[in-house]
């Protein structure tokens, strides 16, 4: 299996604009998480998903992050407008279900918003 | 007060210390414990997994669960620089205690390791 996939790698913006996330779970896992990661907040939950259904929303830090599971397959992490505090490494996680657990992560996606 | 709380570091060793890195907790509902190491660059990647309180070992890494005093630690002999990375714990609930959410990991800030040759 590849793994978790995480597109763009990289993602360089202006103040303003929108900004849209990408994640491929693993296949056969029914758990997908996102986490923003930086050098002050460390590693923070932002949102996951259970069966495409979203279980708990509390880490999203305001209206302007939006996230979607259309199907099992592909999940979407969306910002707008970006505003340069968003910058950081974002996550996309995903695990099957009774695995304890266990979380596999993607490479990430470094988002810098100028 | 954070769920769990770890010292970031950084931490600087010599090859062939032994390290030890830890972090404590504040829901007695925390079963499963597990430590992710994440080299720069990457996504975090299970090192360790721990069900409950006691010992594991695997290689030179041995993971401590102390239940009673809400505290884990990993060990790592003969430390080489290719164990330079950051280490986070995580840990999750197996029953709902004040808002827990089941399903999730809570993270640790992660240790910042370096082991220089």
């Amino acid at each position: 299996d590849a793994g978790v996939i995480q597109s763009p790698r990289h993602e360089v913006t202006e103040m303003g604009q929108e900004v849209t996330l990408r994640c491929k779970p693993i296949s056969g896992h029914d758990y997908l998480f996102w986490y923003r990661q930086t050098m002050m907040r460390g590693l923070e939950l932002l949102i996951y998903f259970n069966n495409n259904v979203p279980i708990d929303d509390s880490g999203m830090p305001e209206d302007r992050f939006s996230a979607k599971m259309p199907n099992a397959s592909f999940s979407t992490l969306k910002i707008q407008p970006s505003e340069p505090r968003d910058s950081a490494v974002y996550f996309c996680a995903s695990r099957p279900q009774g695995s304890k657990d266990i979380q596999y992560f993607g490479a990430g996606t470094r988002l810098s918003v100028l | 007060q954070k769920e769990v709380e770890q010292d970031p570091g950084p931490l600087s060793v010599p090859e062939g210390a032994i390290v030890s890195l830890n972090c404590t907790y504040s829901n007695s509902a925390f079963q499963y414990f597990m430590w992710y190491r994440q080299y720069s660059r990457k996504g975090p990647e299970l090192l360790m997994y721990t069900y409950s309180s006691g010992n594991k070992e695997d290689g030179r890494f041995t993971a401590q669960v102390d239940k009673s005093s809400k505290y884990i630690s990993l060990f790592i002999r003969d430390s080489q620089p290719s164990d330079s990375a950051t280490y986070l714990c995580a840990m999750s609930a197996t029953v709902r205690y004040r808002g827990s959410t089941l399903g999730r990991l809570y993270f640790g800030r992660g240790t910042q390791l370096t082991v220089w040759p």
